[in-house]
């Protein structure tokens, strides 16, 4: 089955810095890709998507890029606020098949 | 829509005990997800249905663990006898299509004691 690594595990950066978390997949027959920001006491919400005949897709400051290649695909935050802290998710799926996630990102943002 | 509804938010019950948590995914969602989250394993697939079938259970602990999907419309999660182990947030999720993202839930917060 699908198997997603997500680095890094913790990231801190100064309100205003970029943010860059990272993630591989195993099953080459994956084709969307989901990031996920998880509140304090919520549900993860989507904030961002790509899929496999796409490799860069930007929302304001939010961005994702995707490798097939080499089975990578990454989150960039630009412009970091406070309000940007929050745990990240990458997720991968193949098809009307499962989604499987990546460990997450703890995001600190200091004002 | 009011989104992918969970119940109960919380749960304490005593080791032993039967927990059922409930869900009731978006309408017109053709699949559902069952979560558990924890600090040290993150968010697990526990199983999937897609057309209120199940695909694959693979991710469920053990005989402990049963869900069910009886129409479109609810799923049940049910752990008996439950242990301090289960302890977690357990999300449930749905989603329509095959390349279309999962609508999380608020969560239910298991705590067995």
């Amino acid at each position: 089955g699908e198997n997603v690594e997500q680095h890094p595990s913790t990231l801190s950066v100064q309100e205003g810095d970029s943010a860059v978390i990272k993630c591989t997949y195993s099953d080459s027959a994956s084709n969307y890709f989901p990031w996920y920001k998880q509140e304090l006491g919520k549900g993860p919400q989507l904030i961002i998507d790509i899929r496999s005949n796409v490799g860069e897709k930007k929302d304001q400051r939010i961005a994702v890029t995707l490798n097939k290649t080499a089975k990578h695909f990454s989150l960039h935050i630009t412009e970091t606020q406070p309000e940007d802290s929050a745990v990240y998710f990458c997720a991968a799926k193949e098809g009307n098949n499962d989604m499987r996630f990546g460990a997450g990102t703890r995001l600190t943002v200091k004002p | 829509d009011a989104g992918v509804i969970q119940s109960p938010r919380h749960e304490v019950t005593e080791m032993g005990q039967e927990v059922t948590l409930r869900c009731k995914p978006i309408s017109g969602h053709n699949s559902l997800f069952w979560y558990r989250q924890t600090m040290m394993r993150g968010l697990e697939l526990l199983i999937y249905f897609n057309n209120n079938v199940p695909i694959d259970d693979s991710g469920m602990p053990e005989d402990r663990f049963s869900a069910k999907m009886p129409n479109a419309s609810f799923s049940t999660l049910k752990i008996q006898p439950s242990e301090p182990r289960d302890s977690a947030v357990y999300f449930c999720a749905s989603s329509s299509g095959h390349i279309t993202e999962a609508f999380f839930g608020q969560g239910t917060r298991l705590t067995v004691v």
